[in-house]
């Protein structure tokens, strides 16, 4: 089974502090991809990636930024907190053959309070 | 931007019943999936079915996709007070890359 992994199931933090969220999954899948979801907005796009080193923007990328140094492993990284990004983190990856895309594995998610 | 849309946000029914959500969807797909969410959790795939199917089976699941009226319907028979989760549908987008795009979901409870 694919087991996509993520650091924290809760996390703190203050105003202004830089915080990171790493996942990792272990089924050697090129693309990972990083979701905000909120009440009554779904699941949004923050930021992708389909190779190591390679990254990509996704609908909501401002205030994130992302690092790929190893295939297994896409961490998310807020430069600095605000209490807008309070919201539920979730990790996911793919593998695709050519152009079809299969099903995406999740990680279990990071709730995120920023005070 | 959402592509799927889920209707009803939200079904209450009872153990025993079926369940029938629906979504639909603006632009052209290559498939679509079905994922559920249980509370304060992770998403967990369902079902995947492609442009050119038109029905797909998996347990109690029953998927329909209609592209010509770009829209899809995921059935949960004999529903059970397990079945309790929000419901999602995605859709690729074709840029290129091909990315997810996800629905706001349909609430579902079953009572027992």
């Amino acid at each position: 089974d694919v087991k996509v992994t993520q650091s924290s199931r809760y996390l703190v933090k203050r105003t202004g502090e830089k915080v990171f969220l790493e996942c990792v999954q272990d089924m050697d899948h090129e693309n990972m991809f990083w979701y905000r979801q909120d009440p009554g907005l779904g699941l949004r796009l923050i930021y992708f990636s389909y190779d190591v080193k390679m990254k990509e923007k996704g609908d909501i990328p401002e205030g994130y930024s992302v690092s790929r140094e190893k295939k297994e492993r896409f961490s998310l990284i807020l430069e600095s907190a605000s209490t807008n990004q309070t919201s539920m983190y979730l990790c996911a990856s793919r593998f695709d053959r050519g152009l079809l895309v299969h099903e995406q594995f999740f990680g279990p998610g990071t709730r995120l309070t920023v005070l | 931007s959402q592509q799927g849309e889920e209707d009803p946000q939200a079904l209450s029914i009872q153990e025993g019943e079926n369940a029938t959500m629906n979504c639909s969807y603006k632009t052209s797909i290559n498939n679509l999936q079905w994922y559920r969410q249980n509370s304060g959790r992770g998403l967990v795939h369902l079902i995947l079915i492609r442009s050119n199917e038109r029905e797909k089976h998996s347990g109690r699941l029953r998927v329909t996709l209609d592209t010509s009226k770009k829209s899809s319907s995921l059935l949960i028979t004999a529903s059970r007070a397990a079945d309790t989760a929000s419901y999602f549908c995605a859709t690729d987008q074709n840029t290129g890359f091909q990315k997810l795009v996800f629905g706001t979901g349909t609430r579902l409870l079953v009572s027992p």
